[in-house]
């Protein structure tokens, strides 16, 4: 099993330049959720979804949208990049919301120029 | 919604010693507390964990302990070994509610070990 993986890496947007962070997982987890971790600040949820169809925001949401393909995928939109999104951006998947052990995938480091 | 506190920031021990890590949480319906060790340039992971109806939990030389009634719970390593070197994040988790599942974590404690 491959775990929780994530795609880019690494990227660098220009400001107001879009992307999208991808994240998919194989351990059949049910709840998927989008952290920026950033000096100093430890990690705070953007997004998540605690069951394939649902979505709801988290602490700084603003800025970012995102889409749970399926049950394995859960992809992070930025729509107009800005110079204070520049992070490092974790996926994780829980099995159950409840069940609390979050496996985290390996993030994606993003710089807005 | 939840509030963790987690002091030091940074901590610097000798090889041997000991380290204790604390953390305090606002909401008394949080009943799980999991410890994350992040090292240089990698992912978060689940080092221990703790809930609720547990006041102390122990995996060779690492401990948590947990005091619901303070609301505040502690880290502690002992016997130090250089490769303890990382960031450690405490959270908690409220078990009820729309917010059941998230975590909410603290802000970290850079430990160095020294050899």
């Amino acid at each position: 099993n491959a775990g929780v993986t994530q795609t880019p890496k690494f990227q660098v947007l220009k400001t107001g330049q879009s992307m999208t962070l991808q994240c998919a997982q194989d351990m059949n987890h049910n709840s998927m959720y989008w952290y920026r971790q950033d000096p100093g600040m430890g990690l705070r949820l953007i997004y998540y979804s605690a069951s394939e169809g649902t979505t709801d925001k988290g602490e700084v949401p603003n800025g970012y949208n995102v889409s749970r393909l399926n049950k394995r995928e859960f992809s992070l939109r930025l729509e107009s990049a800005a110079p204070s999104q520049t992070s490092v951006y974790f996926c994780a998947s829980t099995r159950l919301a409840g069940e609390n052990e979050q496996f985290f995938g390996p993030g994606t480091r993003l710089t807005v120029l | 919604g939840e509030n963790v506190e987690q002091h030091p920031s940074t901590l610097s021990v000798q090889e041997g010693d000991s380290a204790v890590i604390k953390c305090t949480y606002s909401d008394s319906a949080s009943n799980y507390f999991p410890w994350y060790k992040q090292e240089l340039g990698k992912r978060p992971q689940l080092i221990i964990d703790i809930r609720s109806n547990v006041g102390e939990k122990k995996d060779q030389r690492i401990a948590v302990t947990l005091n619901k009634t303070a609301k505040h719970f502690s880290l502690h390593i002992t016997e130090t070994q250089p490769e303890d070197s990382a960031v450690y994040f405490c959270a908690a988790s409220i078990g009820r509610g729309s917010t059941l599942g998230r975590l909410y974590f603290g802000r970290g404690t850079q430990l160095t070990v020294w050899p």
